[in-house]
């Protein structure tokens, strides 16, 4: 069974732009979550989708978004890039039933905002 | 005031030493106790679930319990391989069941 795929897995950009960051989960899983990784922050929770609805939502500015599509695939976009931007975004999904918190990672997309 | 806090941030074992990493959590209600273990560069991969205090889960080298209030990883005579960041994960009841992640412990174990 494949895992979960995360592409890009590295990308560099400069402070203003936008990126988008993209997610296929493993086969058969409706949810898929989005959290941020960085060595001061450890690991913070963006948002989740679950069949295509948004159901649950982090504390992070609305540069932040997300989307998920009908084959359960997301992506999340971060707009007018900020410095403290960078950092590794992980992918995580799971078959979403009650609130399972076994969650299934992928390898991450690590951003550089220069 | 974090909810889990993961102690200590950084362990050096030499291999064979066994020794344990600790969870401590705060939430009112405990719905689930994760364990994940990250290695550089890599996503966290799912070790352990745990639901209620008493509760014990093994795999290979390690040992997880937990109790009202923390949870302990036991790791029994570490070889190198286990070296990674190994991180917890408390999902609350009643609420949102988003887990929350503490900052991990680092753990390198020398041959």
């Amino acid at each position: 069974k494949a895992g979960v795929t995360q592409t890009p897995r590295y990308l560099i950009k400069t402070r203003g732009q936008q990126v988008t960051l993209s997610c296929s989960p493993i086969s058969g899983h409706r949810s898929v979550s989005w959290y941020q990784q960085t060595p001061g922050q450890g690991l913070q929770f963006l948002f989740e989708y679950f069949s295509e609805t948004q159901r649950n939502k982090g504390n992070f500015p609305g540069r932040f978004s997300g989307r998920q599509f009908s084959n359960s695939r997301s992506e999340m976009n971060v707009s007018t890039l900020e410095l403290g931007d960078s950092a590794l975004y992980l992918c995580a999904s799971s078959s979403g039933g009650s609130g399972t918190g076994e969650l299934f990672f992928g390898e991450g997309s690590r951003l550089t905002v220069l | 005031e974090d909810q889990v806090t993961q102690s200590p941030e950084a362990l050096r074992l030499q291999e064979g030493e066994s020794s344990s990493l600790n969870c401590s959590y705060t939430v009112s209600g405990l719905r689930g106790l994760f364990w994940y273990r990250q290695d550089p560069g890599k996503g966290p991969e799912f070790l352990f679930t745990l639901y209620s205090a008493g509760e014990e889960k093994e795999k290979e080298r390690l040992k997880a319990t937990l109790t009202k209030k923390e949870s302990f990883l036991h790791i029994t005579a570490p070889k190198p391989e286990d070296s990674a960041t190994y991180l917890c994960a408390v999902q609350e009841s009643g609420g949102s069941y988003i887990p929350t992640f503490g900052r991990g412990t680092s753990l390198i174990v020398h041959p």
